[in-house]
């Protein structure tokens, strides 16, 4: 089955700056690759996703790039700031099969002011 | 428009007793999946159905965890003789029918937390 795989485990930045968090997947069949956003004691809130059919995608800040053939794909946050702070999650799912997301184990983001 | 709703959102029940969580999905959703959560873990699929029909419980324990879908009211996870290892975060997902595009987008609900004694 899927395994997907997700480092740093955390990150800490200071405001403004840039953070990267990468994923690895196991099952090439996948084509699905949303990313979530966890605050303390809330839900995962969808931020961003991307199909296999592209390879790169860009909303305000945050823009998720995929690399097909190296099976990893990655969520870039430019200008963080403090509310930026959550855990994060990288998920892989095949669209038509089960659809069931397999997700990564997160990755503790802290923005200092 | 809501978004996925759960309840409770805390739980707390002795060994042996039964937890039963409720997931209300989105307007228009017919797509609704349970996760796990552990302390300082990812989520964990559990199950995934559709209105009377579960499509895929391979992430679901074989004994004791069962979960539903009825053609009214909500979708409902239930637990039977909980056992500490059983305390965890459980969310509820939604997503539309399939349409050409959407793929596999899931919303999730608050989670409810189970607190087993």
């Amino acid at each position: 089955g899927e395994n997907v795989e997700q480092h740093p485990s955390t990150l800490s930045v200071q405001e403004g700056d840039s953070a990267v968090i990468k994923c690895t997947y196991s099952d090439s069949a996948s084509n699905y690759f949303p990313w979530y956003k966890q605050e303390l004691g809330k839900g995962p809130q969808l931020i961003i996703d991307i199909r296999s059919n592209v390879g790169e995608k860009k909303d305000q800040r945050i823009a998720v790039t995929l690399n097909k053939t190296a099976k990893h794909f990655s969520l870039h946050i430019t200008e963080t700031q403090p509310e930026d702070s959550a855990v994060y999650f990288c998920a892989a799912s095949m669209e038509g099969g089960s659809e069931k997301l397999v997700f990564g184990k997160g990755t503790k983001l802290t923005v200092n002011p | 428009n809501a978004g996925v709703m759960q309840n409770p959102r805390h739980l707390v029940r002795r060994r042996g007793q039964e937890a039963r969580l409720r997931c209300s999905p989105m307007k228009g959703h017919s797509h609704v999946y349970w996760y796990r959560q552990l302390p300082e873990e990812g989520l964990k699929f559990m199950v995934y159905l559709q209105k009377e029909n579960i499509i895929d419980e391979s992430g679901m324990p074989k004994e004791r965890f069962s979960a539903e879908f009825p053609k009214e009211g909500p979708s409902i996870l239930r637990i039977q003789q909980v056992v500490r290892g059983d305390s965890a975060a459980y969310f509820c997902a939604s997503s539309p029918p399939g349409v050409a595009g959407t793929g596999n987008e899931q919303f999730f609900g608050p989670g409810t937390r189970l607190t087993v004694l």
